[in-house]
């Protein structure tokens, strides 16, 4: 089945300093990538939708200058979380839509953010 | 408004019974739907999607889509603990453009 790669799967950093996660498409292109962040015993939150080539759509509530979303190639988008602070540490999760599974969403292993 | 309702649970089923997990769906739009499993601190794993009327079937578990009555559902057959989990439906608007829509997800525990 596809395969999308995200990395790392832990990091912890100094609040103050920026992360940068990976989500990459292994065996698909992916014209189009979802961030989401899930708080422990809380649902899956989309956070944006990123777009090959062109800027992402963040969602209402999303600061777009704190959460930069970059997606240069057709099988990679990345997620770098600016000036973390320890209210942004969640988990992080990327997913791509897939059409060999009729454009469902097969998603990364997510990264697990803690912020001291 | 796009919505897919779950109810939250959890539901609780012995280890050999059917679980039955159900949700519901706003707008008859949709195309297709989605049956994700999360187990705790983990990404979701896609199980099963439909789109047609009816019953599908891989194994233990069978998917039910009604689109007359807007629901769809997923049955577990002889469950097992290792089936613990937090089960998402997900709708699909918009075909090969179109985004996903989850629920918030049923947890499921599956006793000895």
């Amino acid at each position: 089945g596809a395969v999308v790669s995200q990395h790392p799967s832990r990091v912890i950093c100094k609040s103050g300093t920026s992360v940068k996660i990976e989500c990459r498409s292994l065996d698909f292109q992916a014209t189009t990538m979802f961030w989401y962040r899930q708080f422990p015993k809380q649902s899956l939150m989309l956070m944006a939708t990123s777009n090959e080539g062109s800027k992402a759509t963040y969602e209402q509530g999303v600061e777009k200058d704190k959460f930069l979303i970059n997606h240069a190639s057709l099988t990679l988008s990345t997620l770098t979380v600016t000036s973390a602070h320890p209210e942004d540490s969640s988990f992080y999760i990327c997913s791509a839509r897939e059409p060999r599974i009729n454009y469902g969403y097969t998603f990364g292993s997510g990264t697990r953010l803690t912020v001291v | 408004q796009k919505e897919v309702e779950q109810n939250s649970g959890p539901l609780s089923v012995p280890e050999g019974a059917i679980a039955s997990l159900n949700c519901t769906y706003s707008d008859r739009g949709s195309q297709s739907f989605f049956w994700y499993r999360q187990y705790s601190g983990k990404s979701p794993e896609l199980i099963m999607f439909i789109y047609s009327n009816g019953d599908k079937e891989d194994g233990r578990f069978t998917a039910q889509l009604n689109k007359a009555s807007q629901y769809v559902s997923l049955l577990i057959r002889d469950s097992q603990p290792s089936d613990s989990a937090t089960y998402l439906c997900a709708g699909n608007y918009g075909g090969s453009q179109g985004n996903l829509i989850f629920g918030k997800g049923t947890k499921l525990s599956v006793k000895p």
